[in-house]
């Protein structure tokens, strides 16, 4: 798997848009980012995923660079239920490697 | 859809006794299931990949006579923690594999996470 970085943390305010950036520049081809999150004590949850092309659903929209060395979560309006540790995880194949992920706490 | 559950969500043990996490996907056949660690403030660490009728793989450092997985349904996987110790306290995460990636939108990597077990070993 790809190694990712991604800042710590950061907060953001409820109802803006938060925009969680991510750093895959060794990432292979057939590499896809993908992004969970892990809310306190809980299983991480599937946000979204990608190759090449920006993508959209209804959690969440993700940001591919062309030349896919990096990418950007966005989530549009963030609600306090928001708070959790955001992972970038560049993968193919079976195996989901987490890194530190960044904790972002959405404050009102 | 895609719910993935475990059992016990918590239990606490004495130190030497053996434990069993039992992990089940409710509503999707999974024929490859992972275990996680997660330790306080730390991320999540693979153990082992679980594919069903088969032995698991372990990642390197995690004793395989020390942590049992069974994977005997399309269902249901098991890890057992053989006498426990103090340091094997942790929150073990078990997630699943869809059998059928065309079935959900996520893709080949597409994980559904279990809520977790947080083992006390007293």
């Amino acid at each position: 798997d790809a190694k990712t970085t991604q800042p710590p943390s950061m907060d953001c305010a409820e109802g803006r848009a938060a925009n969680l950036p991510c750093n895959h520049s060794t990432i292979s081809g057939n590499e896809y980012v993908y992004w969970y999150r892990q809310i306190h004590s809980q299983g991480p949850q599937y946000i979204i995923h990608g190759l090449k092309n920006n993508e959209t659903n209804e959690m969440a929209s993700l940001i591919i660079t062309e030349d896919r060395k990096s990418s950007t979560l966005i989530l549009p309006h963030a609600t306090l239920r928001d708070t959790a540790v955001y992972y970038c995880i560049g993968a193919a194949g079976n195996k989901l490697t987490f890194g530190g992920g960044t904790r972002v706490l959405v404050k009102p | 859809g895609a719910v993935v559950s475990q059992h016990p969500s918590r239990v606490i043990c004495k130190s030497g006794t053996s434990v069993k996490i039992e992990c089940r996907s409710l509503d999707f056949q999974a024929t490859t299931m992972f275990w996680y660690r997660q330790f306080p403030k730390q991320s999540l660490m693979l153990m082992a990949t679980s594919n069903e009728g088969s032995k698991a793989t372990y990642e390197q450092g995690v004793e395989k006579d020390k942590f049992l997985i069974n994977h005997a349904s399309l269902t249901l996987s098991t890890l057992t923690v053989t006498s426990a110790h103090p340091e094997d306290s942790s929150f073990y995460i078990c997630s699943a594999r869809p059998w059928r990636v065309g079935v959900v939108a996520g893709g080949d990597n597409e994980q559904f996470f279990g809520p977790g077990t947080r083992l006390t070993v007293l």
